[in-house]
């Protein structure tokens, strides 16, 4: 079975300096990851994913993830936050080598709070 | 950029009665998904749907929903008896492929509020 673990409901982070916001993941095959955006009353927008490769993936908005196999973390960082940032962010996964890779399972969440 | 739509935004609906959402996915995509997320947990997989056949399903997924491509453009979750547990935003999402690095891209929901 596939799970992902957000070990923060919330972050807050001073306008400007970096962020990180934590996942963790496990699958019994290959992984591939991903982070979604949702800010309010929207619905949840791709941010990046990881296939397979360099471990420090590039995404939209400035942000970037970092895949750590041996840690099975998937850790969003962005180095400048902005107010703007602040919304609910959710880290997924699929298992390459589960007979239910068609769903993508996702984290419970976490409250990015940028503080101008 | 394309992007998948959904109506209603919005649903309020009384227990019991049937209830549809629409889904209108990515237009050169082939596989369709249903989830949904109840206020404050995280989002669930319901469904995915390919060549007019549910190809997976949660165990959430019972016989009071169903799915169906009723045209070449429209994708549709039905609730047939809504349940007060059935409030949730429900998202529908669609992809390119079914290979598992492949992104699946989601609409803005529908709020549906069962009273």
């Amino acid at each position: 079975a596939q799970s992902v673990a957000q070990p923060e409901d919330q972050v807050n982070v001073a306008e400007g300096n970096p962020l990180t916001v934590k996942c963790t993941y496990s699958v019994s095959g290959n992984p591939y990851l991903f982070w979604y955006v949702q800010y309010p009353n929207r619905g949840l927008q791709f941010l990046l994913k990881y296939i397979t490769g360099d471990n420090l993936v590039k995404g939209s908005y400035g942000f970037e993830a970092e895949f750590n196999k041996s840690q099975t973390s998937f850790h969003l960082k962005k180095p400048s936050a902005l107010v703007s940032d602040s919304a609910l962010y959710f880290c997924a996964v699929r298992d390459g080598n589960s007979g239910g890779y068609q769903k993508v399972t996702f984290g419970t969440g976490t409250k990015l709070q940028v503080i101008p | 950029e394309p992007e998948v739509t959904q109506t209603p935004s919005h649903q309020v609906t009384q227990m019991g009665q049937e209830v549809i959402l629409r889904c209108v996915p990515i237009s050169n995509h082939l596989y369709f998904y249903w989830y949904r997320q109840i206020l404050g947990q995280k989002v669930e997989f319901l469904v995915s749907f390919y060549n007019n056949e549910i190809s997976e399903k949660s165990e959430i997924f019972d016989d009071q929903f169903s799915v169906e491509r009723p045209d070449g453009s429209n994708f549709t979750l039905k609730i047939r008896s809504t349940k007060l547990e059935d409030s949730a935003m429900y998202f529908c999402a669609s992809s390119e492929s079914l290979s598992p690095w492949e992104t699946q891209y989601f609409g803005p929901g529908t709020r549906l509020l069962v009273l």
